[in-house]
């Protein structure tokens, strides 16, 4: 069974700092990843994806791929309580095909 | 922003009974898939769908599950025979044929009593 793995958390982080969320993924044959965010009782909401080797930015948020050690990774830089969440990884074989989801990470951001 | 919509938020039917779930997905995606989550567990992948026919099912998806696209808009999910162990929270989520990211919509939670 392919899996992707992710701590459960909770991460307690204080505002205004550097959250980091890791991820690994058995399944090689896995191209493309995703960082979701989950509010309580809400559905996944897309923060980022990534499929090469290495750092894309978006904002607040840094994607890292290392595909050969397969792990993915996000961190949430100037962490605010609105991103207190469940944070999922997910990979996917191919452009089109399914996503394969981990069980998330919850970040608890104080103030 | 064009996003995914969802109908009914919340279904509650009884056990053996059969229900639709429909979805609307972003007007130019062409991808489609459903997922479901079980509450406190993973996002889990059901079926994708693409050019009017079921591209990838996963073993959840048996005899008692279809999707069918029945016109330019909506998308649905159909369980013949509930059982209570379908209760979960039934995501719909599209792909632009160009492109990695699925969204998702808001949701159905369906409860099987």
């Amino acid at each position: 069974q392919k899996e992707v793995e992710q701590n459960s958390g909770p991460l307690s982080v204080p505002e205004g700092a550097i959250a980091s969320l890791n991820c690994t993924y058995s399944d090689r044959g896995s191209q493309s990843f995703f960082w979701y965010r989950q509010y309580s009782g809400k559905s996944p909401e897309l923060i980022m994806f990534i499929y090469s080797n290495g750092d894309k930015e978006d904002g607040r948020f840094t994607a890292q791929l290392n595909k050969a050690s397969q792990y993915v990774s996000l961190l949430i830089r100037d962490s605010q309580p609105s991103d207190s969440a469940t944070y999922l990884c997910a990979g996917g074989r191919d452009s089109w095909g399914k996503l394969q989801f981990g069980a998330g990470t919850q970040v608890v951001v104080t103030p | 922003e064009p996003e995914v919509t969802q109908t009914p938020s919340h279904q509650v039917t009884q056990m053996g009974q059969e229900v639709i779930l429909r979805c609307v997905p972003i007007s130019n995606h062409l991808y489609f898939y459903w997922y479901r989550q079980i509450l406190g567990q993973k996002v889990e992948f059901l079926v994708s769908f693409y050019n009017n026919e079921i591209s990838e099912k996963s073993e959840i998806f048996d005899d008692q599950f279809s999707v069918e696209r029945p016109d330019g808009s909506n998308f649905t999910l159909k369980i013949r025979s509930t059982k209570l162990e379908d209760s979960a929270m039934y995501f719909c989520a599209s792909r632009a044929t160009s492109a990695y990211e699925q969204y998702f919509g808001p949701g159905t939670r369906l409860t099987v009593t």
